[in-house]
């Protein structure tokens, strides 16, 4: 069955290092979500992208991070340079054309861990 | 595999009525349950359960785990159109700790 997919599942790096998380949507859907999931904040809206134009990253540092789809298949979140405060699970979320904006799938997540 | 089974994937009730959402899991090194609720971009989190038996409640609604039968379920009592959304279970899970997602279960609420 469709799912998205996220890599790598787990990302363990040191501060000042670049990270790079990628995010494989339901193939068909045109927006992507990226999330960011910590004890203290829960989930916060980073990114978020319709056919493959970003629409909203109001809560991205835009200092350190920066998202991209290089393709329809392919979604890209970095990190440069990395600090311990990035440590988070990161989802990737996909939604399906002509539907309402919460109607999202979400991967399994990248656990960052920046020592 | 792991995986995690919501149901029913859509439900409409009337202002009022009392749901009851279910969650079931087939996982590998179980750590916790999470349900969440999606009306917006971000779904909001609504409970963390880790203990069998113990409920956990915040206001009209109220959440518990069974972990031998391995389900959760949500109830909403005297339902409201706020309550209109999607909601979401997750597991955490697997080796590396990682989040399943259910599909969700779709709930209108009619005025």
């Amino acid at each position: 069955d469709a799912r998205v997919t996220q890599t790598p599942r787990h990302k363990v790096t040191e501060m000042g290092q670049e990270v790079t998380m990628r995010c494989q949507p339901i193939l068909g859907h045109n927006t992507v979500f990226w999330y960011r999931q910590t004890m203290m904040q829960g989930l916060e809206l980073l990114a978020y992208f319709r056919n493959r134009a970003p629409l909203d990253d109001s809560g991205m540092p835009k200092d350190r991070f920066s998202a991209e789809m290089p393709d329809a298949t392919l979604a890209t979140l970095k990190i440069q340079p990395s600090e311990p405060r990035d440590s988070a699970v990161y989802f990737c979320a996909s939604g399906p054309p002509g539907t309402v904006t919460y109607e999202q799938y979400f991967g399994p997540g990248t656990r960052l861990t920046v020592t | 595999e792991d995986k995690v089974v919501q149901s029913p994937l859509s439900l409409v009730v009337h202002e009022g009525d009392t749901v009851t959402l279910n969650c079931s899991y087939e996982v590998t090194n179980f750590r916790s349950l999470l349900w969440y609720k999606q009306e917006k971009k971000a779904p909001t989190f609504l409970f963390m359960l880790t203990s069998s038996g113990i409920e956990k409640k915040s206001g009209r609604l109220s959440s518990i785990l069974d972990k031998k039968e391995l389900f959760s379920i949500l109830n909403i009592t005297a339902t409201q159109t706020g309550d209109s959304a999607i909601y979401l279970c997750a597991v955490e899970a697997g080796s590396n700790y990682q989040l399943i997602w259910g599909a969700g279960t779709k709930l209108i609420i009619k005025p």
